[in-house]
Order: C-alpha cells, then sequence, then structure tokens
C-alpha cells in the first residue's frame, strides 16, 4: 500500500503569521499532488493541485513540490482564523487508479 | 467544476439493516468513482472503485459482500452497506476524478452513517 504522511498536529499559529504544512509520499511514480481542506463533518474541498517541480502560488497559498525528496508543501500566508481546518495530502498513484490521502494535519489559527 | 451529488447526508439505522447511499454526477459522466470511508480524526480511507458497467474494484481489507457496489450508468453509483452494525458509523464520501495526471477531485457531500 503505497503511503502519505502528514504530521497530524495541530499546528498552532497567530493570526497573520505563515502556516507551513508538509507531505511525503513513497509512490515514486505520483505525478499528481493535491491539498484539500476540510472542516469538520464536511467534504473535502480543493485547495491547490501541482504537478510540476517548485512552487505554485494561487493568492495566500503557494504550494512547492520536490519529486526526488518525494516531498510537497502548503504554506498558507496572513493565516486567518477561517484557514482552521485540517488539510489533506493527496497524491494519485502511478497506475492513476487512485487518488491517496494523508491522515491530515489540523490547522488552528488564533486571533 | 463539476458537481458531484451524494444523498443521503445523514442517516442512522438500526443494527443489521441494509442502508443505500447515492452518488450522482450531475453535469458529466463518469465511468470511474471513488468511495471512501473516514472514521473521526482518520484520513480518507479508499474503500473501492466504482466502474461503469463492470464490477467494482475493492481495496485490500474491504468486504464486497458487505459493502455492495452498484454503478449502473454514467452519472449513478451506489454503496450499499449490508447488515450494518455499529463499527460500519462513519463518514462515506464519494469521488471522481483526481487519479489520471491533469484531473483534480471532485467530491460528494459526504454521508454521515450512525448505526445503533
Amino acid at each position: 500500500q503505497k503511503e502519505v504522511e502528514q504530521n497530524s498536529g495541530p499546528l498552532s499559529v497567530p493570526e497573520g503569521a505563515i502556516a507551513s504544512l508538509n507531505c511525503t509520499y513513497s509512490d515514486r511514480g505520483s505525478q499528481s499532488f493535491f491539498w484539500y481542506r476540510q472542516y469538520s463533518g464536511k467534504s473535502p474541498e480543493l485547495i491547490m493541485f501541482i504537478y510540476s517541480n517548485g512552487d505554485k502560488e494561487d493568492g495566500r497559498f503557494t504550494a512547492q513540490l520536490n519529486k526526488a525528496s518525494q516531498y510537497v508543501s502548503l504554506l498558507i500566508r496572513d493565516s486567518q482564523p477561517s484557514d482552521s481546518a485540517t488539510y489533506l495530502c493527496a497524491v494519485n498513484n502511478q497506475a492513476g487508479t487512485a487518488l491517496i490521502f494523508g491522515k491530515g494535519t489540523t490547522l488552528s489559527v488564533s486571533s | 467544476g463539476a458537481v458531484v451529488s451524494q444523498h443521503p447526508s445523514w442517516v442512522i439505522c438500526k443494527s443489521g439493516t441494509s442502508v443505500k447511499i447515492e452518488c450522482r454526477s450531475l453535469d458529466f459522466q463518469a465511468t470511474t468513482m471513488f468511495w471512501y470511508r473516514q472514521f473521526p480524526k482518520q484520513s480518507l480511507m479508499l474503500m473501492a472503485t466504482s466502474n461503469e458497467g463492470s464490477k467494482a474494484t475493492y481495496e485490500q481489507g474491504v468486504e464486497k459482500d458487505k459493502f455492495l457496489i452498484n454503478h449502473a450508468s454514467l452519472t449513478l453509483s451506489t454503496l450499499t452497506v449490508t447488515s450494518a452494525h455499529p463499527e460500519d458509523s462513519s463518514f462515506y464520501i464519494c469521488s471522481f476524478g483526481g487519479a489520471l495526471l491533469n484531473t483534480e477531485a471532485f467530491f460528494g457531500q459526504g454521508t454521515r452513517l450512525t448505526v445503533v
């Protein structure tokens, strides 16, 4: 079973700070990487996706991918209390037949 | 983005009964749908891949006779939890996409199943 590893947290940051969320994956053949945000009792919602090595920025969010290190991260700048949620890292398998999720990191942004 | 409608959003049933969860793709045709289960404070665990017109592919450890999947059309997949027990209480979510390169996953709203 291919794995996606995340620190469960909780990760606590003050409002306005940068939150850094990390994820490692085991399947070297993975090509698609996603960050989802999930509020309690709700379905995940897509924050960002990244397919190529390097950084990808979208508003306050930056995804970083390093395929050689099998590492993907999400930076949230100017964190807001509304960003408090569980962030799930997801990676497709090499065969392209499934999306594997990490356990998620709980982020708490205090005002 | 694509819309996936899942129903019901919440169900309570007695032990031993069966519950059917529907997942509809509203604006696209889905040859493949995914069914996940999520226990409290755990991640989404893939249960099975639902293939239109053929048998579902189950992940290791998931009982195919207990979790019946039917994907009879390109817009509807159903998951039936048969002879439900309290340990089946969980959050069940269907999704489409995300496995292939350059596709993102679209999720249904999820179904909170409580077996009493």
